[in-house]
């Protein structure tokens, strides 16, 4: 089955500063990968997606790259904000089978 | 997206008791999932709950443990049965919309004494 693996465990930047998020995934047919941010306390909040027919795509200061070939692909926040800060996690589904979640991320934007 | 609510938002309870926790969406969803994230891990899925047909479950869950119920396209129970200090977790629910998008709850949080 699908296997994700997302690096670094951990990142601090400063505020102003981009941050990168890498995650590796094992099954060349997936397909769907989505990214949650999670705030303490709350649940994951869908922030951004790609299809795998589609490199790139961006949403303000959030975009999100694929590379089919290489089965990687990752976050990039751009100017970094104190609320940014939070557990970020990737995830890579393949058709109809279920959503394979990375182990986490945690962002923290110093001011 | 969608707007789910989960209750209790947290609860405390005693070993060998049961929680149920409900999920309510504000609209109809074909597709409901629940997970565990254990603290500071990942989020697990435990079952997937259609509506009209039974729960299917990931390997290491059994529905004896984790009964689940879906009377109806927004809403759906999970239950912790018997439980014990580590089944603490927070529990989500989720529901899947149009392209594969998936909504999450805002969890519940579980002690276990």
């Amino acid at each position: 089955g699908e296997n994700v693996e997302q690096h670094p465990s951990t990142l601090s930047v400063q505020e102003g500063d981009s941050a990168v998020i890498k995650c590796t995934y094992s099954d060349s047919a997936s397909n769907y990968f989505p990214w949650y941010k999670q705030e303490l306390g709350k649940g994951p909040q869908l922030i951004i997606d790609i299809r795998s027919n589609v490199g790139e795509k961006k949403d303000q200061r959030i975009a999100v790259t694929l590379n089919k070939t290489a089965k990687h692909f990752s976050l990039h926040i751009t100017e970094t904000q104190p609320e940014d800060s939070a557990v970020y996690f990737c995830a890579a589904r393949t058709g109809f089978q279920k959503l394979v979640f990375g182990t986490g991320t945690r962002l923290l934007v110093s001011p | 997206s969608a707007v789910i609510s989960q209750k209790p938002s947290r609860d405390i309870c005693q070993r060998g008791t049961s929680l149920t926790i409900q999920c309510q969406v504000d609209s109809q969803v074909t597709m409901m999932f629940w997970y565990r994230q254990q603290p500071g891990q990942s989020l697990t899925l435990i079952a997937t709950a259609n509506q009209g047909s039974e729960a299917t479950y990931e390997s290491g869950f059994v529905i004896d443990k984790f009964p689940i119920s879906r009377p109806n396209l927004t809403f759906s129970t999970l239950t912790v049965s018997n439980m014990s200090p580590e089944d603490s977790s927070i529990y989500l629910c989720s529901v899947e919309l149009a392209r594969n998008e998936q909504f999450f709850g805002p969890g519940t949080r579980l002690t276990v004494l």
